[in-house]
């Protein structure tokens, strides 16, 4: 089992630009989540997704949209960057227990 | 007052000592308390989880909890150099599905 996956592992853009941040998950859980994490800020979530077809605004949502194509699949979308957005993105996943299991991360940098 | 608040470090302890990291959260309601160690660069790893009052032992980490208290906590005994890492500590705040994170506790391990 792959575990978390998540594409891209780096990307720099310019302000004003779009992307999507993909995120998939092997592990037949339900829920999912996207954080970002910014020296001396911890952990923050942007938007979690409890069950296929739901989704919802974590603590830190302005400026990202999210798809949750299927059970599979949560995607981040940036609609037009800015230097403030420059961060670490994770994607988690979990089941009912709350244990949430992490990908490896997309470092972006917005210029 | 932070929701979830760590003693931010550094902390560091001698190769074989106890390290000890404490945890501190606002919400009486939580239920859910977890332990994540992430290396410089790497996405945070599953340790430890707890949910009811008392002790949890898992090889070299005990995780303890005190509801009456608030506090939760990750002994880590025999330290060795490769438990160099930024421990996080996660509570479920408000709803069952969100966790928020600790900024983390910067651990050394001396040789």
């Amino acid at each position: 089992n792959a575990g978390v996956t998540q594409t891209p592992k780096f990307q720099v853009l310019k302000t004003g630009q779009s992307m999507t941040l993909q995120c998939a998950q092997d592990m037949n859980h339900n829920s999912m989540y996207w954080y970002r994490q910014d020296p001396g800020m911890g952990l923050r979530l942007i938007y979690y997704s409890a069950s296929e077809g739901t989704t919802d605004k974590g603590e830190v949502p302005n400026g990202y949209n999210v798809s949750r194509l299927n059970k599979r699949e949560f995607s981040l979308r940036l609609e037009s960057a800015a230097p403030s957005q420059t961060s670490v993105y994770f994607c988690a996943s979990s089941a009912w227990d709350n244990e949430q299991f992490f990908g490896p991360g997309t470092r972006l940098t917005v210029l | 007052q932070k929701e979830v608040e760590q003693n931010s470090g550094p902390l560091s302890v001698p190769e074989g000592a106890i390290a000890s990291l404490n945890c501190t959260y606002s919400d009486r309601g939580s239920q859910s308390f977890f332990w994540y160690r992430q290396y410089s660069g790497k996405s945070p790893e599953l340790i430890m989880s707890i949910y009811s009052n008392g002790d949890k032992e898992d090889g070299r980490f005990t995780a303890q909890l005190n509801k009456a208290s608030q506090y939760v906590s990750l002994l880590i005994r025999d330290s060795q150099p490769s438990d160099s890492a930024t421990y996080l500590c996660a509570v479920n705040i408000g709803s069952a599905r969100q966790l928020t994170f600790g900024s983390g506790t910067q651990l050394t391990v001396l040789p």
